[in-house]
């Protein structure tokens, strides 16, 4: 099956710092999503992008599905953004399959 | 509002019973997941539906069994044949179709096996 590949796995930032997370992916793939799992367990999502670039708010996303990766940009961080996040990508074959990441486990402190 | 209601949240049991997690969606998605999770882990999928009285095993299917009578409901058993059975659970939903695998999670429900 599909391999996904996160980096970092663990980051630590001071607030009001920059980041980059990472996800690598093996194979094409129709579709793909950014998640954060807050303390609670909870997924957000955050954005469903299988190509090309968005952005919100401090958040944005890009795509390159040709090279086979995907980055997600924090800017000006904040405590309440600490927690993991997981790439996920979808694969069809008569089905939607989704298969997610290690996840980069990102810590921001004041 | 529109969304994912996973029920208990939290749920204790003795080894060797079986427990049944409820999950219900109110978006008329046609596809649902469970989902796996262990502490530190990523997500792993369990079993999964596209369409009502219709399901696939997952990468880890084993000791977990899964029914879908209604397009809203997609609840989770796990069974005592399951090994090691405490974990986070999360069901998920998406609409049907090559590019609208978009996923939402409930809240997840948390089982701890005694």
């Amino acid at each position: 099956g599909i391999q996904v590949e996160q980096s970092p796995p663990d980051l630590i930032l001071q607030e009001g710092a920059n980041s980059t997370l990472r996800c690598n992916f093996s194979d094409s793939v129709n579709n793909l999503q950014w998640f954060h799992q807050n303390p609670w367990g909870q997924l957000i999502n955050l954005f469903y992008i299988p190509s090309g670039t968005k952005q919100n708010g401090r958040l944005s996303a890009t795509t390159v599905a040709t090279e086979r990766y995907s980055l997600l940009y924090i800017s000006s961080s904040q405590t309440t953004d600490s927690g993991v996040y997981f790439c996920a990508v979808g694969v069809s074959g008569g089905y939607q399959k989704v298969t997610f990441g290690t996840g980069t486990k990102l810590q921001v402190i004041p | 509002d529109g969304g994912i209601t996973q029920s208990p949240k939290y749920l204790f049991r003795k080894e060797g019973q079986n427990v049944t997690l409820s999950c219900e969606q109110n978006l008329n998605h046609d596809a649902m997941y469970w989902y796996r999770q262990d502490p530190g882990q990523g997500l792993r999928l369990i079993y999964y539906s596209q369409i009502v009285n219709d399901f696939q095993k997952g990468d880890i299917a084993e000791g977990y069994s899964v029914s879908r009578e209604k397009k809203e409901s997609f609840p989770l058993t796990v069974t005592s044949a399951q090994k090691n059975p405490t974990a986070f659970y999360l069901c998920a939903s998406s609409r049907q179709g090559l590019n609208t695998g978009e996923l939402f999670f409930g809240e997840g429900s948390r089982l701890t096996v005694l």
